[in-house]
């Protein structure tokens, strides 16, 4: 399987504990993209990196949030201190950098805040 | 103001029918890509075409195809002969200027089901 996958599919976590997950994209992509996508809505997004740069953040990312692509290959996105409004699908894709920029995403994390 | 509109919440279709799923997007910037893609209950959004703001030809993929009316701003996806397979929620996205991230946004989905 060659495609972006992502680790765990589901979480479950009480209210004020950390959670971190995982998403390893499509092996000679150098972008990677994090979103977050609520029920009935489209994907939001959240940050992106070039390769092991993060180079943009959306105001969506509260202090509570990190994320790292250490060497420019997988990436973990942190949530510090869940509040039940985190709950939602974390959704990563990654791309190959060209003019066109198609996304091809995982199959996301869905994390339920208790 | 919406960057990408979908006006149709929910489209039923025949099997075997075509159908066309609406999107409308508002940029000002004259190089711009247009995407649309396919997330069925798993979850996983899946790439089904790609439209580029100077491409002269309507794009095609297999069953897919895009109506692109670029003065009227529209970016329509046609399916053919529908399967039951593709019953599905459908999010048409845009990418603005050659910049990513934040200006790569996803309009509010439309869920389509195939009825056999």
């Amino acid at each position: 399987d060659t495609g972006v996958s992502q680790d765990p599919r589901h979480k479950i976590t009480k209210r004020g504990q950390n959670v971190t997950f995982r998403c390893d994209p499509i092996s000679e992509h150098n972008r990677l993209y994090w979103y977050r996508q609520t029920l009935g809505q489209g994907p939001e997004f959240l940050t992106y990196f070039q390769n092991e740069a993060q180079l943009e953040k959306s105001r969506l990312l509260s202090d509570r949030f990190s994320a790292e692509r250490p060497k420019g290959s997988f990436s973990t996105l942190e949530i510090q201190r869940t509040e039940q409004g985190d709950s939602a699908m974390y959704l990563c894709a990654s791309s190959l950098g060209t003019s066109q920029e198609t996304q091809y995403f995982g199959p996301g994390t869905r994390l339920l805040v208790l | 103001a919406q960057k990408i509109t979908q006006t149709q919440p929910g489209m039923f279709v025949q099997e075997k029918e075509a159908v066309t799923l609406d999107c409308t997007y508002d940029t000002s910037d004259p190089s711009y890509g247009l995407f649309w893609y396919k997330q069925p209950s798993s979850g996983e959004m899946i790439f089904l075409i790609y439209q580029g703001s100077y491409d002269q030809q309507n794009a095609t993929e297999g069953r897919y195809s895009l109506n692109f009316q670029k003065a009227r701003k529209s970016a329509n996806l046609v399916i053919s002969a529908s399967q039951l397979g593709d019953s599905a929620m459908y999010f048409c996205a845009m990418r603005e200027g050659d910049n990513y991230g934040q200006n790569f946004v996803f309009g509010p989905g439309t869920r389509l089901s195939v009825l056999p």
